[in-house]
């Protein structure tokens, strides 16, 4: 098993730009959720899915931000227009029947 | 809403002395799970409570869960350089799927 697959690792992008994060989850595994992590605010909820469904949104901080999950193996979540205090790194998550979730490596985002 | 509060925020031990994080939370849990991220890395599941007054350990670390289920600890005894990192306890809700994360404790083990 990969393990949660996120691309890209890294990305750098200029204000304004639209950014797309990618997320592949385990197989078989039912939720999926994004987190986004920065020093100031710790490890944030943005969004989950549970059966590629959009659970609970309500981390999601402004309308600039999108998630979608159009099958069980692929996610995506848009950041449109991007703005510097965007800068974050992003994870993406899956959880299965058992307990515990599984983190991708997570995408270092940057925008100047 | 929920909120899980976590101390100290950061930890600074000599190699072989005990470590403890502690975590609490503003409601009742339904179970409380605790990761570890390396620097540069991810979060890394490492255990899950779910009874009142439940105690785990592996190897030397020891987890418990409050008898009200709205606080927990993790002790690490004698620490070890490779115990570096940050660790993250977590709070579930019977019913929702999802996950609230403490604000994390930085452990530095000085050789």
């Amino acid at each position: 098993d990969a393990g949660v697959i996120q691309s890209p690792r890294h990305e750098v992008t200029e204000m304004g730009q639209e950014v797309t994060l990618r997320c592949k989850p385990i197989s078989g595994h039912d939720y999926l959720f994004w987190y986004r992590q920065t020093m100031m605010r710790g490890l944030e909820l943005l969004i989950y899915f549970n059966n590629n469904v959009p659970i609970d949104d309500s981390g999601m901080p402004e309308d600039r931000f999108s998630a979608k999950m159009p099958n069980a193996s692929f996610s995506t979540l848009k950041i449109q227009p991007s703005e510097p205090r965007d800068s974050a790194v992003y994870f993406c998550a899956s959880r299965g029947p058992y307990y515990g979730y599984t983190f991708g490596s997570g995408t270092r985002l940057t925008v100047v | 809403g929920q909120q899980v509060m976590q101390i100290p925020q950061y930890q600074h031990v000599q190699e072989g002395e005990d470590f403890t994080t502690y975590c609490n939370s503003s409601t009742t849990l339904s179970n409380i799970q605790w990761y570890k991220q390396r620097p540069g890395g991810h979060p890394v599941f490492l255990i899950q409570l779910v009874k009142s007054g439940e105690v785990k350990k592996q190897k030397r670390l020891t987890f418990q869960f409050g008898e009200a289920k709205k606080n927990s600890s993790l002790h690490i005894t004698a620490t070890q350089t490779t115990d570096v990192g940050t660790y993250f306890c977590a709070g579930g809700s019977s019913n929702t799927g999802k996950l609230i994360f403490g604000q994390g404790t930085t452990l530095q083990v000085k050789p």
